[in-house]
């Protein structure tokens, strides 16, 4: 079975700082892996997503993922922080389906 | 842009009530998903449809129902809701078979006292 594990529930960074949200996956599989971001009262949003391309993925707003298949690992980073980005962010992986696991996520606190 | 709407952004029930939560998407998509999302547990999948009058049941299917009687809408129904049915409820959309990213509508947040 499919699952994903966010370490940290919750993350504070200073305005200009590195964001770097960790995600491990567990997959029997090669993964198809997915960053989505909300904001408050808000639903998902796309941030990028992996599948078996280019291990390294860049999606909106300045964030990237690296997939790292030697520590089954998906983490998003961004250079520099900034205040707008204070949101939850949720990893996600799917199989060769529609079937698609969530992390239990992580917000994002940003600091002026 | 995908855009997926939700009837209600916020819905207050009482327990024992029947409750339809309505979720439309504009794209044509095939795959249409609700999920419900609780703080520290994620999303976790109720049911989800791949095609006019299909469904599948999801993780957490117990205590619901859906409908998909057109492409374009797929409805959440609680027959008799229940005070641990309070939640964030998501709708989501994606298009084809395979891997596809899923579009999300803005969820309704419901109450149940």
């Amino acid at each position: 079975a499919q699952s994903v594990t966010q370490l940290g529930s919750h993350v504070s960074v200073s305005e200009g700082a590195l964001v770097l949200l960790r995600c491990n996956y567990s997959s029997s599989v090669p993964p198809y892996l997915f960053w989505y971001v909300q904001y408050p009262n808000q639903g998902l949003q796309l941030l990028l997503k992996y599948t078996s391309a280019a291990t390294l993925v860049k999606g909106i707003n300045g964030f990237e993922a690296e997939f790292k298949k030697s520590e089954t690992s998906f983490h998003l980073t961004k250079p520099s922080a900034h205040m707008s980005d204070a949101a939850e962010y949720f990893c996600a992986v799917t199989p060769n389906n529609n079937d698609m696991r969530f992390g239990a996520g992580t917000r994002l606190t940003v600091k002026p | 842009d995908v855009k997926v709407t939700q009837s209600s952004r916020y819905l207050v029930k009482r327990t024992g009530e029947k409750v339809f939560l309505e979720c439309v998407q504009d794209m044509d998509h095939e795959n249409m998903f609700w999920y419900r999302q609780d703080p520290g547990l994620g999303l976790r999948l109720i049911y989800f449809s791949y095609d006019v009058k299909m469904k599948e049941k999801g993780d957490i299917p117990e205590g619901y129902s859906v409908s998909r009687e057109k492409k374009e809408r797929f409805s959440l129904i609680l027959e008799s809701a229940s005070t641990n049915q309070t939640s964030m409820y998501l709708c989501a959309s994606s298009f084809g078979s395979g891997i596809k990213a899923q579009y999300f509508g803005p969820g309704t947040r419901l109450t149940v006292l």
